[in-house]
């Protein structure tokens, strides 16, 4: 069965700095992993996709690596701002036995930037 | 606009009633999903589609009923079997059904979400 675990769950930072949060998946057979965001009683918003045959993304400040051999994906903000305060997740798309077609979910880590 | 909407955004019942939550998208995806968020936890599978009139039980089905009669449509129902039905139910969709050998990028998107209590 696959697992994903966020490290750290909770992360605070002052304005400006980079940052990285880590993801890790138990099972490689997957068709992709995203990473989301949600702000506090809303939905999520999708902010990177990473394809298993690709490394990395870029949008903005954010970047996401993805090592499928080792099961682990990064995603890195540079200066970090305020309006980043969110919980981030990330999720993997299965592509094997069971879990075929399913997304799993990390428990997400909780991130503070303050001014 | 394309997208997803889940109506109510709040909703309150009374326990031992059954509730359904509406989940539809105009994006033209044919995989559908129910997820439920608890305070401070992540997202667990409650049921999934990936065709019109087919769909598949995920880790936490029980004291829950969903139908697919539409591709745009993927009601979940909360039933009176459910023990804490209190939750953070999200609903979300992708493209490419269950044929997930095609070349694609399969991006999940989600709705806005809908905040169950029951009293």
């Amino acid at each position: 069965k696959q697992e994903v675990t966020q490290i750290p769950a909770a992360l605070s930072v002052p304005e400006g700095e980079n940052l990285v949060l880590n993801c890790s998946f138990t099972d490689s057979a997957i068709y992709n992993l995203q990473w989301f965001r949600q702000d506090p009683g809303k939905g999520l918003t999708s902010l990177l996709l990473i394809q298993s045959s690709q490394r990395e993304q870029t949008s903005g400040r954010l970047n996401a690596s993805l090592d499928k051999s080792s099961g682990r994906s990064t995603l890195y903000i540079a200066a970090s701002q305020p309006g980043d305060s969110a919980t981030y997740l990330c999720a993997v798309l299965n592509a094997g036995g069971t879990s075929y077609g399913k997304l799993t979910f990390g428990q997400g880590t909780i991130l503070t930037v303050h001014p | 606009d394309g997208g997803i909407t889940q109506s109510p955004k709040y909703l309150f019942r009374k326990e031992g009633q059954n509730v359904t939550l509406s989940c539809e998208q105009n994006l033209n995806h044919d995989a559908m999903y129910w997820y439920r968020q608890d305070p401070g936890q992540g997202l667990r599978l409650i049921y999934y589609s990936q065709i019109v009139n087919d769909f598949q039980k995920g880790d936490i089905a029980e004291g829950y009923s969903v139908s697919r009669e539409k591709k745009e449509s993927f009601p979940l129902t909360v039933t009176s079997a459910q023990k804490n039905p209190t939750a953070f139910y999200l609903c979300a969709s992708r493209p490419g059904g269950g044929r997930l050998g095609l070349p694609a990028p399969y991006e999940q998107y989600f709705g806005p979400g809908t905040r169950l209590t029951v009293t």
